[in-house]
């Protein structure tokens, strides 16, 4: 059984490109988190989502971010006009419930130059 | 609101016992849980305490008092692969609010 798979592991862009963060769930799970860590820092939450619906989008930026996680395919976390400030860790976590247990992917690094 | 505070960062050499401290002021209070992240790596399950009292896994323990808002990892045994950072964690009604993370340095 394969873990949560997000890919790519590294994403470089330009500021003012977008950055698509793709996110496969473990099998048999419908709820996806985003998570966004920076350097030292700790996991920030983002956004919780099942299929089809955003459930709670409260950690998100209003402006530039957003998430889906469509019936058929990965989750896909989207930064339009990506500025320096970013650049971070971005983790995806999956349960098969509400649940005291994530599973996490190893994350995508994104690097704004 | 939710916070969670631990020490930022503890030193122990191979063989011994540490502690790692988390205290937490939330709104309800579902339970606390902990998760390793090694540099680089993504977090991983540790541990979960929904009621009080110390639960032991291996070389890992996990104790919680609800009445003080506060709970420990305890890692005995110390090996120089337990250097990670180490976040507690609680779940509230459709999400997990994660600690600062205290980062553990094992030496020789």
């Amino acid at each position: 059984n394969a873990g949560v798979m997000q890919n790519p592991r590294h994403l470089v862009r330009r500021r003012g490109q977008e950055a698509r963060l793709r996110c496969s769930p473990m099998k048999g799970h419908s709820h996806v988190y985003w998570y966004r860590q920076l350097p030292e820092e700790g996991l920030k939450f983002m956004v919780y989502l099942q299929k089809e619906n955003i459930i709670d989008e409260s950690g998100m930026p209003k402006e530039r971010f957003s998430a889906e996680f469509p019936k058929e395919g990965p989750s896909i976390l989207r930064i339009q006009q990506v500025v320096r400030g970013d650049s971070a860790a971005y983790f995806c976590a999956s349960s098969p419930g509400v649940d005291e247990k994530l599973f996490f992917g190893s994350g995508t690094q994104l690097s704004v130059l | 609101g939710q916070s969670l505070e631990q020490p930022s960062e503890v030193t122990a050499v191979e063989g011994a016992i540490v502690q790692i401290n988390c205290t937490y002021q939330t709104s309800g209070f579902y339970g606390l849980s902990w998760y390793q992240q090694h540099d680089g790596g993504a977090p991983t399950f540790l541990s979960y305490n929904a009621l009080d009292g110390l639960e032991e896994t291996g070389r890992f323990s996990s104790f919680l008092s609800r009445s003080d808002s506060y709970g420990y990892l305890l890692l005995q045994e110390l090996q120089m692969k337990d250097s990670a950072s180490y976040f507690c964690a609680v779940p509230t009604t459709d999400k997990l609010i994660f600690g600062t993370g205290t980062r553990l340095q094992v030496f020789p």
